[in-house]
């Protein structure tokens, strides 16, 4: 397997403009988490899927992030309107249960101007 | 809610030395324990995870131990060498109804040589 396939890989945008981050879970994963990591906060988790219903969205910022996952292969991560302060690091993550390692991906560097 | 503190936050040896770095948790309903290395700019590499009822696991000159009843991990990493200058980071799995992974800060450690 590929392991966990986010893109892009890098991201500049106008604040104010619509972002939407993907992801590949590694195939067979029950799990995927959406992280942000930042100097200041370090990793925060935004949301989790398990078998691709979303159950914890507590760390989501604001009603600007939202979260799909409409298939066991597929995730969105979309930001809109977007702003200076969205930008980071974004990390898709996926586990096949609860029990075993999670496994990451190389990560999206947002950058809002 | 969980909160997972990594102590040092930085720390620089000379190469060959070992050392500890330290995990703690506050709530010990874990599944497992977790980890992994970032290097400037990269993602996250899983490097061992601990399950709930082990004491300690190994990889090459990478040793880890879970006390889950006091709430610490440890990371033992033996005749260390420049290659393992990096940020490390631990995670914990919850258990019950929030199987979240929630990340400590990190430790930046840097083998001099």
């Amino acid at each position: 397997d590929a392991g966990v396939i986010q893109s892009p890989r890098h991201e500049v945008t106008e604040m104010g403009q619509e972002v939407t981050l993907r992801c590949k879970p590694i195939s067979g994963h029950d799990y995927l988490f959406w992280y942000r990591q930042t100097m200041m906060r370090g990793l925060e988790l935004l949301i989790y899927f398990n078998n691709n219903v979303p159950i914890d969205d507590s760390g989501m910022p604001e009603d600007r992030f939202s979260a799909k996952m409409p298939n066991a292969s597929f995730s969105t991560l979309k930001i809109q309107p977007s702003e200076p302060r969205d930008s980071a690091v974004y990390f898709c993550a996926s586990s096949e249960d609860s029990y075993t390692e999670a496994f990451f991906g190389q990560g999206t560097r947002l950058t809002v101007v | 809610k969980q909160e997972v503190t990594q102590i040092p936050a930085a720390l620089s040896v000379p190469e060959g030395e070992n050392l500890v770095l330290n995990c703690s948790f506050t709530d010990s309903a874990i599944y497992n324990l977790q980890w992994f290395r970032q290097d400037p700019g990269k993602g996250l590499t899983s490097l061992l995870l601990i399950q709930s009822s082990q004491r300690e696991q190994t990889s090459g000159r990478l040793n880890a131990s879970l006390d889950k009843s006091s709430g610490r991990s440890t990371l033992y990493i033996a005749a260390s060498q420049p290659g393992d200058s990096a940020t490390y980071l631990c995670a914990v799995r919850q258990s019950g109804s929030a199987r979240q992974l929630t990340f400590g800060s990190g430790t930046q450690l840097t083998v001099l040589p």
